[in-house]
Protein backbone atom coordinates (compact mmCIF):
# COMPACT_ATOMS: atom_id res chain seq x y z
CA UNK A 1 0.00 0.00 0.00
CA UNK A 2 0.87 3.44 -0.33
CA UNK A 3 1.68 4.94 2.57
CA UNK A 4 1.00 8.84 2.96
CA UNK A 5 2.68 10.60 5.72
CA UNK A 6 1.26 14.16 7.17
CA UNK A 7 3.00 16.61 8.97
CA UNK A 8 2.85 18.39 11.18
CA UNK A 9 0.06 16.60 13.04
CA UNK A 10 -0.77 19.40 14.84
CA UNK A 11 -0.58 23.38 14.42
CA UNK A 12 -1.03 26.28 16.08
CA UNK A 13 -2.06 29.13 14.33
CA UNK A 14 -4.37 32.85 14.99
CA UNK A 15 -7.04 33.96 12.55
CA UNK A 16 -5.07 35.84 9.58
CA UNK A 17 -2.19 33.91 10.05
CA UNK A 18 -0.69 31.64 6.73
CA UNK A 19 -0.39 27.90 7.14
CA UNK A 20 1.28 25.25 5.23
CA UNK A 21 0.62 21.35 5.82
CA UNK A 22 2.88 18.90 4.05
CA UNK A 23 1.91 15.23 2.88
CA UNK A 24 4.25 12.82 1.67
CA UNK A 25 3.82 9.92 -0.64
CA UNK A 26 6.10 6.53 0.09
CA UNK A 27 6.01 6.55 -3.92
CA UNK A 28 5.20 8.53 -6.80
CA UNK A 29 1.65 9.23 -7.40
CA UNK A 30 1.78 12.08 -9.95
CA UNK A 31 -1.19 14.26 -9.05
CA UNK A 32 -3.70 11.90 -7.73
CA UNK A 33 -3.81 13.65 -4.36
CA UNK A 34 -6.85 14.61 -2.53
CA UNK A 35 -8.07 17.21 0.69
CA UNK A 36 -10.14 17.16 3.04
CA UNK A 37 -11.41 18.75 5.81
CA UNK A 38 -13.02 17.13 8.68
CA UNK A 39 -14.54 19.21 11.60
CA UNK A 40 -15.10 17.53 15.11
CA UNK A 41 -17.64 15.22 14.92
CA UNK A 42 -18.77 15.89 11.45
CA UNK A 43 -17.87 13.81 8.30
CA UNK A 44 -14.93 14.64 6.28
CA UNK A 45 -15.21 17.74 2.99
CA UNK A 46 -13.69 17.31 0.10
CA UNK A 47 -11.59 20.40 -0.61
CA UNK A 48 -9.26 20.28 -3.21
CA UNK A 49 -8.91 17.39 -5.97
CA UNK A 50 -6.28 16.56 -8.48
CA UNK A 51 -3.28 18.53 -6.07
CA UNK A 52 -4.69 21.79 -6.84
CA UNK A 53 -8.17 21.94 -7.89
CA UNK A 54 -10.41 23.27 -5.42
CA UNK A 55 -14.09 21.53 -5.06
CA UNK A 56 -17.14 24.30 -5.70
CA UNK A 57 -17.46 26.55 -3.08
CA UNK A 58 -14.13 26.24 -1.21
CA UNK A 59 -12.58 29.66 -0.97
CA UNK A 60 -9.73 30.38 -2.76
CA UNK A 61 -7.66 31.00 0.30
CA UNK A 62 -6.65 27.79 0.31
CA UNK A 63 -3.68 26.10 -2.25
CA UNK A 64 -2.64 22.85 -3.51
CA UNK A 65 0.22 22.40 -4.57
CA UNK A 66 2.73 19.78 -5.67
CA UNK A 67 3.20 16.14 -7.61
CA UNK A 68 4.95 12.98 -7.65
CA UNK A 69 5.58 12.57 -3.68
CA UNK A 70 5.15 15.80 -2.22
CA UNK A 71 2.60 18.38 -1.96
CA UNK A 72 1.07 21.14 0.25
CA UNK A 73 -2.48 22.95 1.50
CA UNK A 74 -1.62 26.21 1.93
CA UNK A 75 -4.06 28.02 3.70
CA UNK A 76 -3.76 32.08 3.77
CA UNK A 77 -5.85 34.46 5.90
CA UNK A 78 -6.94 31.58 8.18
CA UNK A 79 -10.08 32.08 9.25
CA UNK A 80 -12.59 30.64 12.57
CA UNK A 81 -13.76 28.26 10.45
CA UNK A 82 -10.42 26.77 8.97
CA UNK A 83 -9.83 25.46 12.33
CA UNK A 84 -10.46 21.67 11.59
CA UNK A 85 -8.27 18.68 10.99
CA UNK A 86 -7.03 18.13 7.45
CA UNK A 87 -6.36 14.23 5.81
CA UNK A 88 -4.67 14.19 2.52
CA UNK A 89 -5.87 11.34 0.18
CA UNK A 90 -3.87 9.50 -2.84
CA UNK A 91 -6.04 7.89 -5.63
CA UNK A 92 -2.62 6.51 -7.77
CA UNK A 93 -3.07 3.13 -6.66
CA UNK A 94 -5.84 1.02 -5.02
CA UNK A 95 -6.21 0.48 -1.63
CA UNK A 96 -7.01 4.41 -1.59
CA UNK A 97 -4.90 5.67 1.37
CA UNK A 98 -5.29 8.87 3.87
CA UNK A 99 -2.71 10.25 5.73
CA UNK A 100 -2.97 10.94 9.55
CA UNK A 101 -3.88 14.17 9.55
CA UNK A 102 -2.92 17.60 10.60
CA UNK A 103 -5.24 19.48 12.85
CA UNK A 104 -5.11 23.24 13.28
CA UNK A 105 -5.92 25.02 16.50
CA UNK A 106 -6.29 27.68 17.55
CA UNK B 1 -28.80 18.59 -2.58
CA UNK B 2 -27.66 14.78 -2.13
CA UNK B 3 -27.60 13.25 1.34
CA UNK B 4 -26.11 9.92 2.69
CA UNK B 5 -27.35 8.16 6.30
CA UNK B 6 -26.09 5.33 7.61
CA UNK B 7 -27.82 3.06 10.03
CA UNK B 8 -27.81 0.06 11.93
CA UNK B 9 -26.38 -1.27 15.50
CA UNK B 10 -23.90 0.39 17.02
CA UNK B 11 -22.56 -2.46 19.11
CA UNK B 12 -21.25 -5.19 17.72
CA UNK B 13 -20.11 -8.60 20.17
CA UNK B 14 -17.05 -10.16 18.95
CA UNK B 15 -16.50 -13.27 16.21
CA UNK B 16 -20.43 -11.26 14.81
CA UNK B 17 -20.85 -9.61 11.83
CA UNK B 18 -21.06 -5.78 11.50
CA UNK B 19 -23.78 -4.24 8.89
CA UNK B 20 -24.98 -1.28 7.87
CA UNK B 21 -26.62 0.51 5.30
CA UNK B 22 -26.50 3.58 3.71
CA UNK B 23 -29.58 5.21 2.37
CA UNK B 24 -29.00 7.82 -0.48
CA UNK B 25 -31.56 10.74 -0.88
CA UNK B 26 -31.18 13.41 -3.39
CA UNK B 27 -29.75 11.31 -5.91
CA UNK B 28 -29.44 7.23 -7.04
CA UNK B 29 -27.08 4.72 -6.79
CA UNK B 30 -28.26 3.80 -10.10
CA UNK B 31 -26.33 6.47 -11.29
CA UNK B 32 -23.57 5.29 -14.03
CA UNK B 33 -21.53 7.98 -13.18
CA UNK B 34 -20.53 7.07 -9.82
CA UNK B 35 -19.57 4.40 -7.15
CA UNK B 36 -20.27 3.82 -3.55
CA UNK B 37 -18.16 3.87 -0.63
CA UNK B 38 -17.44 2.73 2.86
CA UNK B 39 -14.50 4.46 4.66
CA UNK B 40 -13.98 3.67 8.47
CA UNK B 41 -12.06 6.31 11.29
CA UNK B 42 -11.09 4.11 14.07
CA UNK B 43 -10.73 6.30 17.31
CA UNK B 44 -7.88 8.53 17.52
CA UNK B 45 -6.26 7.83 14.06
CA UNK B 46 -7.19 8.21 10.26
CA UNK B 47 -9.40 7.18 7.16
CA UNK B 48 -9.59 3.84 6.14
CA UNK B 49 -11.31 3.48 2.61
CA UNK B 50 -13.08 -0.43 2.97
CA UNK B 51 -14.61 -0.97 -0.19
CA UNK B 52 -16.64 0.78 -3.34
CA UNK B 53 -19.74 -0.65 -5.36
CA UNK B 54 -21.21 0.26 -8.61
CA UNK B 55 -24.79 0.41 -8.92
CA UNK B 56 -23.87 -3.04 -11.66
CA UNK B 57 -22.99 -4.80 -8.74
CA UNK B 58 -19.44 -4.41 -9.40
CA UNK B 59 -17.25 -4.26 -6.15
CA UNK B 60 -13.87 -3.32 -4.98
CA UNK B 61 -12.33 -3.27 -1.96
CA UNK B 62 -9.35 -2.97 0.46
CA UNK B 63 -6.98 -6.33 0.77
CA UNK B 64 -6.89 -6.04 4.27
CA UNK B 65 -10.71 -6.67 4.94
CA UNK B 66 -11.59 -8.44 1.43
CA UNK B 67 -11.95 -12.15 3.08
CA UNK B 68 -14.44 -10.54 5.87
CA UNK B 69 -16.07 -8.32 3.36
CA UNK B 70 -19.23 -8.09 1.71
CA UNK B 71 -20.67 -4.64 -0.39
CA UNK B 72 -24.07 -4.83 -1.87
CA UNK B 73 -26.60 -2.17 -3.56
CA UNK B 74 -30.04 -2.60 -4.07
CA UNK B 75 -31.42 0.04 -6.53
CA UNK B 76 -34.94 -0.49 -5.40
CA UNK B 77 -34.17 0.83 -2.35
CA UNK B 78 -31.75 3.50 -3.37
CA UNK B 79 -29.23 1.87 -0.67
CA UNK B 80 -25.94 0.26 -0.24
CA UNK B 81 -24.75 -2.32 2.27
CA UNK B 82 -21.90 -2.86 4.18
CA UNK B 83 -21.43 -6.52 5.96
CA UNK B 84 -18.14 -7.19 7.95
CA UNK B 85 -17.83 -10.40 9.29
CA UNK B 86 -15.37 -11.82 12.33
CA UNK B 87 -15.01 -8.45 13.85
CA UNK B 88 -12.99 -7.64 16.87
CA UNK B 89 -12.16 -4.84 18.70
CA UNK B 90 -9.63 -3.11 15.93
CA UNK B 91 -12.93 -3.29 13.86
CA UNK B 92 -14.24 -0.08 16.32
CA UNK B 93 -14.93 3.02 14.05
CA UNK B 94 -17.03 5.54 12.95
CA UNK B 95 -18.30 4.23 9.83
CA UNK B 96 -18.94 6.71 6.73
CA UNK B 97 -20.59 5.77 3.79
CA UNK B 98 -19.37 8.27 0.90
CA UNK B 99 -20.19 9.11 -2.52
CA UNK B 100 -17.28 7.84 -5.03
CA UNK B 101 -16.21 9.48 -8.08
CA UNK B 102 -13.67 8.58 -10.17
CA UNK B 103 -12.72 11.38 -12.41
CA UNK B 104 -9.91 11.86 -15.01
CA UNK B 105 -8.16 9.10 -13.19
CA UNK B 106 -8.73 10.58 -9.90
CA UNK B 107 -10.55 8.67 -7.56
CA UNK B 108 -12.48 10.69 -4.61
CA UNK B 109 -14.96 10.87 -1.87
CA UNK B 110 -17.07 14.11 -2.69
CA UNK B 111 -20.35 13.64 -0.69
CA UNK B 112 -19.88 11.93 2.98
CA UNK B 113 -22.90 10.60 5.51
CA UNK B 114 -22.12 12.11 8.97
CA UNK B 115 -20.90 8.75 10.15
CA UNK B 116 -22.12 5.93 12.80
CA UNK B 117 -20.47 5.05 15.82
CA UNK B 118 -19.52 1.20 15.47
CA UNK B 119 -18.55 -0.74 18.91
CA UNK B 120 -16.89 -4.00 19.19
CA UNK B 121 -17.23 -5.14 22.46
CA UNK B 122 -19.16 -8.29 24.66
Amino acid sequence: DIQMTQSPSSLSASVGDRVTITCRASQSISNYLNWYQQKPGKAPKLLIYGASTLQSGVPSRLRGSGSGTDFTLTISDLQPADFATYFCQQSYLSPWTFGQGTRVEI
Amino acid sequence: QLQLQESGPGLVKPSETLSLTCTVSGGSVSSSSYYWAWIRQPPGRGLEWIGSIYYSGNTYSNPSLRSRLTVSVDRSENQFFLKLSSVTAADTAVYYCARHLRYSGNELFDYWGQGMQVTVSS
